[in-house]
């Protein structure tokens, strides 16, 4: 069964630096996607990043990246120079063929920007 | 471009009401998606939909929820005789393709009272 596991309930990092959240993903299928999306505490839902299981290379939209580890099935999101908006939810979500159209989000990642 | 649109962005409902969220896809989007994120907890897939069909309502409860996504004018979620349980943010998404990133609405907070 599809199955996305954030470990990390909450992260604090300091401004500027570089922070990674984690995400691991279960499927059967060979073809799937690997989302990122940014949720703030106005609620909306923020599209980061994508990256396509038969990608070779990892993933980047400015100083967002996806560091993709096919072999052990994760996928986590490396911020690098954080900023105080930076302070929001981070959910990591997968759609495989066996999933169909569905998209499945882990239970998100609290990252805090410390000034 | 305008985004993907919901109305209302907040809801109050007192229990056994209906409630009805609307949403209008980004333009050329034909495909539809209606998602469920309790407090504190991740988006769970409710029902896929393109224009008057549905694809795959998997993760929809079996009664009291129904949706539609019409020829002309915004997709529908509709919830009858709202329980306290129903409490959630509803956010739709929409996507050109189905295997293409799916941009989400604003959402509507749904409090049943």
């Amino acid at each position: 069964a599809q199955k996305i596991t954030q470990t990390q309930p909450g992260m604090f990092v300091q401004e500027k630096e570089a922070v990674t959240l984690d995400c691991t993903y279960d499927t059967s299928d060979q073809s799937y996607g690997l989302f990122w999306y940014k949720q703030p505490s106005s609620g909306e839902m923020i599209f980061l990043i994508y990256q396509g299981s038969y990608d070779e290379q990892n993933a980047t939209e400015g100083r967002y990246s996806l560091n993709f580890q096919k072999a052990r099935k994760s996928a986590n999101l490396v911020i690098s120079a954080s900023q105080l908006g930076d302070s929001a939810m981070y959910f990591c979500a997968m759609r495989d063929h066996t999933g169909g159209f569905k998209t499945i989000f882990g239970a998100g990642t609290r990252l805090f920007v410390k000034a | 471009n305008a985004g993907v649109m919901q109305n209302p962005r907040h809801l109050v409902r007192r229990r056994g009401q209906e409630a009805r969220l609307r949403c209008s896809p980004m333009k050329g989007h034909s495909h539809v998606y209606w998602y469920r994120q309790l407090p504190e907890e991740g988006l769970k897939f409710m029902v896929y939909l393109q224009k008057e069909n549905i694809i795959d309502e998997s993760g929809m409860p079996k009664e009291r929820f129904s949706a539609e996504f019409p020829k002309e004018g915004p997709s529908i979620l509709r919830i009858q005789q709202v329980v306290r349980g129903d409490s959630a943010a509803y956010f739709c998404a929409s996507s050109p393709e189905t295997h293409h990133e799916q941009y989400f609405g604003p959402g509507t907070r749904l409090t049943v009272t």
